[in-house]
């Protein structure tokens, strides 16, 4: 079957990093994708992955390892606005989402 | 407005009590979703529109009806609900390609948070 494998919640410092897992088993691939979502609100497009490496787009990154099924989000200089839950969803073969529980992050001072 | 909303919400109603959920798109896109997110749980696809076609129907109960009677629009009609229906329902839209499964980035509405009685 599919699965998508990500940590129920996490704890980070304030300024800090903090690197969240996502692991993944799908029917075939077509990328990965991260999103972050606060707390009743919308979940908003973060990144994604298709290759293997490391994308940067400011304090976040996201990285993808295709042949063990990996991939991560890193936070650095964490705010408390980071504070929301990081939803992880691989593409299969028929371009349907496979979605993660989520991560709830919570920021402290 | 820009982006994807959503009306209502908040809804609060009883089991036999019918009610519509809205959904607009303001991005050009030709593809909809229907998601219901509950706590702790993955994201569960409900329905998919392509071009204002049904596409996807993943085992929803009938008490759940869509429509779609343009690429910006999107319902979910509700009917006869139950208690472990309440949950938030996510509306989202991308592109994609005709003819083909292809679909690029989902973007999402803020959702309806639903109450079943």
């Amino acid at each position: 079957g599919q699965n998508i494998d990500q940590p129920t919640e996490m704890t980070a410092t304030e300024g800090a990093i903090v690197q969240i897992n996502c692991t993944y088993q799908t029917s075939g691939f077509n990328g990965l994708f991260w999103y972050q979502q606060h707390a009743g609100e919308a979940p908003t497009f973060l990144s994604y992955n298709v290759l293997d490496g490391l994308e940067e787009k400011g304090r976040f990154s996201s990285f993808l390892s295709r042949s063990k099924g990996y991939s991560y989000l890193l936070l650095k200089e964490l705010q408390m606005k980071d504070s929301a839950s990081y939803l992880c969803a691989a593409m299969d073969s028929n371009y349907q989402l496979i979605w993660g529980a989520g991560t709830k992050l919570i920021i402290k001072p | 407005e820009t982006g994807v909303t959503q009306t209502p919400r908040h809804l609060v109603m009883g089991m036999t009590n019918k009610k519509s959920l809205k959904c607009e798109q303001h991005l050009g896109h030709n593809a909809m979703y229907w998601y219901k997110q509950s706590a702790k749980k993955p994201l569960e696809l409900m329905f998919v529109y392509n071009f204002k076609e049904q596409t996807e129907n993943n085992s929803v109960p009938s008490r759940f009806s869509p429509e779609c009677p343009n690429s910006s629009h999107l319902f979910l009609h509700l009917h006869t609900l139950q208690p472990e229906d309440s949950a938030l329902y996510l509306c989202a839209s991308s592109q994609a390609a005709s003819g083909g499964p292809y679909t690029d980035t989902q973007y999402f509405g803020p959702g309806t948070r639903l109450t079943v009685l």
